[in-house]
């Protein structure tokens, strides 16, 4: 079964800072990837998504994301992050060539922007 | 709005009771998808349904669990005889037979004491 892992459980920045959020996922095949993130006290909204073609991918907000197939990796990174970001994020993979239709997600990320 | 909803909003019970949630998908979703979440952790998957038919089932999903989605609309999760373990933010989701993206719901969150 796929796995994801998010080695990073709380950042914590100052504003303008850059971010990188790491995201690595188990499995060998075809998958589906996603940034959901969670602002306090709001439901999972989507941030940015994978499904093929250009590995740079842009999402909301000013993040972006890139797959590297070859380690297993779909980081998050955004240039200059603001005390709105303030949010936790979480990487999910969708195997495609199980032909499940589940997600599969990190434990998240707490991310503290610091005015 | 129309984004999913889940009803209620919140849910407190006694160990032993029995408790039903309900989502509304976005209305023209026929993929449906209920998630559990507890602190300090990532949505773990339960079911999920395409229109009426449930195809995929979590091992989670014990047999004290049950969910329905009759008309192929909205999907009803029942959890009987309540653990204290089930103690969770119940998720729901939904998305497009030919779109892979899942859209989430404020969710439910359940204190069983």
């Amino acid at each position: 079964a796929q796995s994801v892992s998010q080695h990073n459980h709380h950042v914590i920045l100052s504003e303008a800072a850059s971010l990188e959020l790491g995201c690595n996922y188990s499995y060998g095949g075809t998958v589906n990837l996603f940034w959901y993130v969670q602002y306090p006290g709001q439901h999972l909204q989507l941030l940015l998504k994978y499904f093929s073609g250009d590995p740079l991918v842009k999402g909301i907000k000013g993040f972006e994301a890139e797959f590297i197939k070859s380690k297993f990796s779909f980081n998050l990174r955004k240039p200059s992050v603001q005390w709105s970001d303030t949010a936790e994020y979480f990487c999910a993979v969708n195997a495609m060539d199980t032909g499940r239709r589940a997600l599969t997600f990190g434990s998240g990320t707490r991310l503290q922007v610091q005015p | 709005d129309t984004g999913v909803s889940q009803d209620p909003r919140h849910k407190i019970t006694k160990r032993g009771q029995n408790v039903t949630f309900r989502c509304d998908p976005i209305s023209e979703h026929n993929r449906l998808y209920w998630y559990r979440q507890t602190l300090g952790q990532g949505p773990e998957f339960l079911t999920y349904f395409q229109n009426e038919a449930q195809l995929e089932k979590s091992r989670l999903l014990s047999d004290r669990f049950s969910a329905e989605r009759p008309k192929g609309s909205f999907s009803t999760l029942e959890i009987q005889r309540t653990e204290q373990g089930d103690s969770a933010m119940y998720l729901c989701a939904s998305s497009t037979q030919s779109h892979g993206t899942q859209y989430f719901g404020p969710g439910t969150r359940l204190l069983v004491l």
